[in-house]
């Protein structure tokens, strides 16, 4: 079973509406994490952290359930430059150190 | 600021082939890690070195890699010899790790490796 696991997609919403995105972890000794964004043939960008208590960035929500082991992304009002790839990343503490583990990412299109 | 700088782009090989990749990273940051991409198994952590010292490698796949860091400002992954099934987008990736729980990975933006 992988550490992080993504749905896919894609999913294609129109501009404008509300898409939300889920992630669960495998690993409940797992310290922090983040969705990173990834374009088209490029980098993978941090887009945020999330936090215990949940936080907003803009259009964007992240929140955690700790409890279900569970990260979601919610993006209010998209736009067509919302379109790319969400990774799920989590910080998995070792003894050498710490580890981020990437899931597979879920796709966004958003369409005019 | 220059961000991470990897080279080359894009690589187009032979199997059998030696490969080298190289890499630099922020300047200050004492993390380095190096990544590879493919649509099927994602993105995989390959090695990471702290202050020069690799870390972990348990992500190297196999003895035909193996990757360096000289000193702070430079890395580089090697596969010697390559093989068709190492096509991929090869990442390095930088931090500063200050202990807490936000530090950010920042990415170069990849070398697309093809081996024919």
């Amino acid at each position: 079973r992988k550490e992080v696991e993504q749905d896919p997609g894609p999913f294609n919403v129109p501009e404008g509406a509300t898409v939300a995105f889920n992630c669960t972890y495998s690993n409940s000794a797992s310290q922090s994490f983040f969705w990173y964004r990834q374009d088209c043939r490029k980098e993978p960008k941090l887009l945020m952290s999330v936090y215990s208590s949940g936080n907003e960035d803009g259009r964007f929500t992240a929140q955690l359930n700790r409890a279900s082991q569970y990260i979601s992304l919610l993006i209010r009002d998209s736009k067509l430059s919302d379109s790319a790839t969400y990774l799920c990343v989590v910080n998995l503490p070792s003894n050498s150190g710490y580890a981020l583990n990437f899931g597979k990412g879920t796709s966004l299109l958003v369409t005019p | 600021d220059a961000g991470v700088i990897q080279s080359p782009r894009h690589e187009v090989t032979e199997m059998g082939q030696e490969v080298t990749l190289r890499c630099k990273p922020i300047s200050g940051h004492d993390y380095l890690f190096w990544y590879r991409q493919t649509m099927m198994r994602g993105l995989e952590l390959l090695i990471y070195f702290n202050n020069n010292v690799p870390i972990d490698d348990s992500g190297m796949p196999e003895d035909r890699f193996s990757a360096k860091m000289p000193n702070a400002s430079f890395s580089t992954l090697k596969i010697q010899p390559s093989e068709p099934r190492d096509s991929a987008v090869y990442f390095c990736a930088s931090s500063n790790w200050t202990g807490g729980f936000t530090d950010t990975q920042y990415f170069g933006p990849g070398t697309r490796l093809t081996v024919l």
